[in-house]
């Protein structure tokens, strides 16, 4: 069974100090990684897809990267409008493309 | 421009009673999703239909019954709701397919929020 575990559940961070997300999957034949940005009220919103280990992303101050078994979302310099929940999921491969998601990691920036 | 609306946003009901959520999208895609998200937040794969046609129907109680009556439309029909029940429905949808590549991301609504009493 396809699993995805994200780290840590919450993170408070200043305005400007960087970190990153985790996010460690289980797949049976990985076709595809997505990491979806989550406001209160409202649905995931796209971010970015990983195809293959060693492909990297970027999209403002957020870069996605991709190993064999975890992908991390990096976070440079964030701002209080990064403050969300970021979600990852694992499309496997021979699946009828549904998304297994992670519970999420919620981002509260400081300003 | 909505791209994927869902109608209500939310949705207070008794115990018992059967209710109807509505998602319609204007993308033009042909595989459209219901999500259920927990008070974990977890968002759990209910179903999903491509082209009218169900192709994934996880371990959900046969109270629950979508239907597509054209590719734009998938609604939710619940049955004799339970307190279980109680959580955020999301629609989403995504193409088939796009110059080959199959794993298009999906685009979600904001979501139903159903309460039961």
């Amino acid at each position: 069974e396809d699993q995805v575990t994200q780290s840590p559940e919450a993170l408070r961070l200043q305005e400007g100090e960087s970190s990153s997300l985790n996010c460690s999957y289980t797949v049976s034949g990985l076709r595809g990684l997505f990491w979806y940005r989550q406001d209160p009220g409202k649905g995931p919103e796209f971010l970015f897809t990983l195809y293959s280990a060693g492909e990297e992303k970027e999209k403002e101050r957020l870069k996605a990267t991709l190993t064999k078994k975890e992908s991390f979302l990096h976070i440079t310099a964030p701002k209080p409008e990064d403050s969300a929940t970021y979600l990852c999921a694992v499309q496997a491969a021979g699946s009828a493309r549904q998304l297994t998601f992670g519970s999420g990691t919620q981002l509260t920036v400081l300003p | 421009d909505t791209a994927v609306s869902q109608t209500p946003k939310y949705l207070v009901t008794q115990m018992g009673n059967d209710k109807s959520i509505k998602c319609e999208q204007n993308l033009g895609h042909d595989t459209m999703y219901w999500y259920k998200q927990d008070s974990k937040k977890f968002l759990k794969i209910m179903f999903s239909y491509n082209n009218k046609e169900l192709i994934i129907n996880e371990t959900v109680p046969n109270r629950f019954s979508p239907k597509s009556p054209d590719k734009a439309h998938l609604n939710l029909h619940i049955n004799s709701l339970e307190l279980g029940d109680s959580a955020v429905y999301f629609c989403a949808s995504s193409p088939h397919r796009v110059s080959g590549i199959e794993n298009q991301p999906q685009h979600f609504g904001d979501g139903t929020r159903l309460s039961i009493l």
